[in-house]
């Protein structure tokens, strides 16, 4: 079974370019996350959506950063303009709905802004 | 505001050694505790607790949780090389949010 899928694996922009991050699920899961980790402030959630719903954006830094979810099998995350200090991994989790589930994180992107 | 602090930071051992790493919590309406293991990628998923008392096992890795106190424990014994990782411990509250510990990075000498 295909785990999350994030793109781009990596990804280089210069400051004030837009970027946008892409993640698909895994089949049947219903809960989305998006996280950014950095050294300094460890894993951080940026938001999440249920069925598609945005459920929690509290996390979400600034009105730089916006995130959609248009069907069950894909998600973005869009930072517009991009800084150096967006500068992070970027990781997608999902999981089944219901709350008491482990969460499935895909393999990130690292973004650097210079 | 829910928080998760572990300890310690770091900690380097030698292989064979015993380790216990450490998460106390701070999360309202607190539903579950969890581990994960990441290495240079993902982190990957270890155990939820739910209830105190009761051990979780896996192999050497065994987890347990201890509401009265806020904290958890993960332990892993006859260390290898191979669980050299940074291991997040992550407190959910009354929703499906996890909010996750700075992580303990833990470095296995042969």
């Amino acid at each position: 079974d295909a785990g999350v899928i994030q793109s781009p694996r990596h990804e280089v922009t210069e400051m004030g370019q837009e970027v946008t991050l892409r993640c698909k699920p895994i089949s049947g899961h219903n809960s989305l996350f998006w996280y950014r980790q950095t050294m300094m402030r460890g894993l951080e959630l940026l938001i999440y959506f249920n069925n598609n719903v945005p459920i929690d954006d509290s996390g979400m830094p600034e009105d730089r950063f916006s995130a959609k979810m248009p069907n069950a099998s894909f998600s973005t995350l869009k930072i517009q303009p991009s800084e150096p200090r967006d500068s992070a991994v970027y990781f997608c989790a999902s999981s089944l709905e219901g709350g008491l589930v482990e969460q499935y994180f895909g393999p990130g992107t690292r973004l650097t802004v210079t | 505001e829910d928080k998760v602090v572990q300890s310690p930071l770091s900690l380097v051992v030698h292989e064979g050694d015993t380790v216990t790493l450490n998460c106390s919590y701070e999360v309202t309406n607190f539903r579950s505790l969890l581990w994960y293991k990441q290495e240079k990628k993902a982190p990957t998923f270890l155990f939820m607790l739910t209830s105190s008392g009761i051990e979780k096992k896996s192999g050497r890795l065994s987890s347990i949780l201890d509401k009265k106190e806020l904290s958890s424990i993960l332990n892993i014994t006859a260390t290898q090389t191979g669980d050299s990782a940074i291991y997040l411990c992550a407190g959910q509250g009354g929703s499906e949010k996890l909010v996750f510990g700075k992580g303990t990075k833990l470095t296995v000498n042969p």
